[in-house]
């Protein structure tokens, strides 16, 4: 059963330290995108990415956040320093990337909670 | 830029009652249009997807939605909902060259009581 896996799913911490969060995408999908849900903003796009590169960033708070692919099966949000107002559920969604018109795939959510 | 409006951020409805969940795109080109589902604790899975094919358009677990230019809107419905419909509904557009690219409504929380 494919599926796009997050990690952690629960995460706690305080202002100031780094988060990481983490994300495998369906293998074979080329592209992956990073999503922030808020009860205020909604769903937003932070970022995405084609074949590991990145496509679009203008999202994500340049100063503390940044998007990487490592490598096709894994890709990575970073926070750091982190800070209250960044608490949300982060969700990585991949997709085959062939046309404006195909599935996302949702992992589960990785909920940040900074105090 | 594209955007999609989703009309009411909570729908309430007994069960075996009609569901009709709005949403009005906003878009220069002709436009792809989904519905995603949220269960609680879970991520987005599709509903269904217009792709300038039938402008009716059916999904899974009963919903169907239909695309009208004239009005910009892709409204989802059912004939009669279940306890399991209880959810959070998102609309989403995508456009031509954009690799999946997705923007989403602010969503419509549904809730279905007996």
């Amino acid at each position: 059963d494919a599926r796009v896996t997050q990690t952690p799913r629960h995460k706690v911490t305080e202002m100031g330290q780094e988060v990481t969060m983490r994300c495998q995408p369906i293998l074979g999908h080329n592209t992956v995108f990073w999503y922030r849900q808020t009860m205020m903003q909604g769903l937003e796009l932070l970022a995405y990415f084609r074949n590991r590169a990145p496509l679009d960033d203008s999202g994500m708070p340049k100063d503390r956040f940044s998007a990487e692919m490592p490598d096709a099966t894994l890709a990575t949000l970073k926070i750091q320093p982190s800070e209250p107002r960044d608490s949300a559920v982060y969700f990585c969604a991949s997709g085959l990337g062939q046309s404006a018109t195909g599935e996302l795939f949702f992992g589960e959510g990785s909920r940040l909670t900074v105090l | 830029a594209q955007s999609v409006t989703q009309l009411g951020s909570h729908v309430s409805v007994s069960e075996g009652a009609l569901v009709l969940l709005r949403c009005n795109y906003s878009s220069s080109v002709p436009p792809y249009l989904f519905w995603y589902v949220q269960y609680p604790n879970q991520g987005l899975q599709l509903l269904l997807k217009y792709t300038s094919a039938a402008t009716l358009v059916k999904g899974i677990n009963g919903f169907e939605a239909e695309f009208k230019k004239s009005e910009t809107s892709f409204h989802l419905t059912k004939p009669s909902a279940h306890m399991s419909d209880a959810a959070e509904y998102f609309c989403a557009v995508s456009l031509s060259g954009g690799y999946n690219k997705l923007i989403f409504g602010a969503g419509t929380r549904l809730a279905v009581h007996p």
